[in-house]
């Protein structure tokens, strides 16, 4: 089953740009979903299809996805961003949708 | 307002059942294909099962098939997972989420514990 790795944790101060890599063989040629976990709270979709945002999300959530690795860019980083992040693919595996193990995200 | 309410976790022995529920409500229930979606706490996310708009096609994880079935109540804007022959790897928090057009997740709901254990 196709494998998505994702580091453990990611640290950055209030206002810098942070940067959440999701590994994965060839997933350029498929779409990245992203989903923010704050503590004690269900997943919230940030990001779909690479790099569009669903409405309410800020535009400071970006994404991007070429070769073997997919980024999601939070810019001017703030506390309230602090959370567990999850990339997200469809596979045409017998386990067709595939997560990440997650990064936690930590504003310094 | 968008609204998913999972009901019906709780602790189970080994080898138990229990019937999860998922009530929508704020969206047009039988317009989406739905999905269960698990997570052991303080761990990642794994999807467990995916039904079609009409309740016509399932899918299911292979870590669960055999065991667990889906199945929804359109008329009363309500999904379903039924879960036998419970094992301890399958205790975590069970949410509910709805199936975005090129597979992502949204919404979803706040989730429900289930804990397999003598």
């Amino acid at each position: 089953s196709y494998v998505l790795t994702q580091p453990p944790s990611v640290s950055v101060a209030p206002g810098q740009t942070a940067r959440i890599t999701c590994g994965g063989n060839n997933i350029g040629s498929k779409s990245v979903h992203w989903y923010q976990q704050k503590a004690g709270q269900a997943p919230v979709l940030v990001v779909y299809d690479d790099s569009d945002r669903p409405s309410g999300i800020p535009e400071r959530f970006s994404g991007s996805n070429s070769g073997n690795t997919a980024t999601l860019t939070i810019s001017r980083v703030e506390a309230g961003d602090e959370a567990d992040y999850f990339c997200q693919v469809w596979d045409s595996g017998s386990d067709p949708w595939v997560f990440g193990g997650g990064t936690k995200l930590t504003v310094l | 307002e968008v609204q998913l309410v999972e009901s019906g976790g709780g602790l189970v022995q080994p080898g138990g059942s229990l019937r999860l529920s998922c009530a929508a409500s704020g969206f047009t229930f039988s317009g989406y294909w739905m999905h269960w979606v698990r997570q052991v706490p303080g761990k990642g996310l794994e999807w467990v099962s995916r039904i079609s708009r009409d309740g016509s096609i399932a899918t299911y994880a292979d870590s669960v098939k055999g065991r667990f079935t889906i199945s929804r109540d359109n008329d009363k804007n309500t999904l379903f997972l039924q879960m036998d022959s419970l094992r301890a790897e399958d205790t975590g928090l069970y949410y509910c989420a709805g199936a975005g057009p090129r597979d992502w997740f949204d919404p979803w709901g706040q989730g429900t514990l289930v804990t397999v254990s003598s």
